[in-house]
C-alpha cells in the first residue's frame, strides 16, 4: 500500500556516470520533492515540482536535474556524479506547497564507485 | 530564514518510560510543525503534526505540544516500546513557502 513509491531501492554508479532515480505517488498530491539526506543527518530540499512549475534551491548543484512528466512520476537526474553525492535521496509529496503534510518514500541509497 | 533546534541529539530509555524531543524555532511566522520518525534504511514517517491554533495534541501513546510565545515545541512518548527506537526529526514551516525546516534529529532508543 505504499503511496510514494521510489525506485531503485540501492543504485551503484560510477564516478561521472549519468544516474536517474524515479519516484512515483498513488496520493495525486500536487507536489513533488526530493531532498537529499547523508548519514546522521536531516533531510535537505534539492527543489520541487508544483503541479509543473519547477522550483531550484539556491545551493543545489547544477549537476541536479529533474523532471515530472505527469502528476504521478517525478525524476532525479545526476549528470555527472562525484563521491560527495554518494546519500539517501528522498521523494516526497504534499498536496499543497504550504502547512500541508509530506509524505515521503524510503528512498533510494547512491553508491558511487 | 526558519531555524529550528532539537535536543537532545541521543536519548536512551528503559522500556516502558517516556520519552521527550525538545524542539525550539526562530521565526515567530511558524505554524505548522510536524514529527517524522525515520527507522534505519528507511525514509521519514509523519507520526504526529501540530499548527499554531492548538496548543496540544495527541494520539495514543504520542503527544505534541506547542508554547508558541516561547516558540518551542516537545514531543512525549509514554510507555516506550522497542519498536519507538529510531531517529526523530521536528519540523516548523511558515506558510509562507514551502519549505520545512528540520532538527538536526534525535536517535531515540529503548532497552528492553
Amino acid at each position: 500500500d505504499a503511496m510514494v513509491i521510489q525506485n531503485p531501492r540501492y543504485q551503484v554508479t560510477q564516478f561521472g556516470k549519468p544516474v536517474t532515480l524515479s519516484c512515483s505517488q498513488t496520493l495525486n498530491h500536487n507536489v513533488m520533492y526530493w531532498y537529499q539526506q547523508k548519514s546522521s543527518q536531516a533531510p535537505k530540499l534539492l527543489f520541487h515540482y508544483y503541479d509543473k512549475d519547477f522550483n531550484n534551491e539556491a545551493d543545489t548543484p547544477d549537476n541536479f536535474q529533474s523532471r515530472r512528466p505527469n502528476t504521478s512520476f517525478c525524476f532525479l537526474d545526476i549528470r555527472s556524479p562525484g563521491l560527495g553525492d554518494a546519500a539517501m535521496y528522498l521523494c516526497a509529496t504534499s498536496r499543497e506547497p504550504t502547512d500541508q503534510p509530506q509524505h515521503f518514500g524510503d528512498g533510494t541509497r547512491l553508491s558511487i564507485l | 530564514g526558519e531555524n529550528v533546534e532539537q535536543h537532545p541529539s541521543t536519548l536512551s530509555v528503559q522500556e516502558g518510560d517516556s520519552a521527550v524531543i525538545k524542539c525550539t524555532y526562530s521565526d515567530s511566522a511558524s505554524n505548522y510543525f510536524p514529527w517524522y520518525k525515520q527507522e534505519l534504511g528507511k525514509g521519514p514517517q509523519l507520526i504526529i503534526d501540530i499548527r499554531s491554533n492548538v496548543g496540544e495534541k495527541k494520539d495514543q501513546r504520542i503527544a505534541v505540544t506547542l508554547n508558541k510565545t516561547a516558540k518551542h515545541f516537545s514531543l512525549h512518548i509514554t510507555e516506550t516500546q522497542p519498536e519507538d527506537s529510531a531517529v526523530y526529526f521536528c519540523a516548523a514551516s511558515d506558510g509562507r513557502d514551502y519549505k520545512l525546516s528540520f532538527g538536526a534529529g534525535t536517535t531515540v532508543t529503548v532497552r528492553a
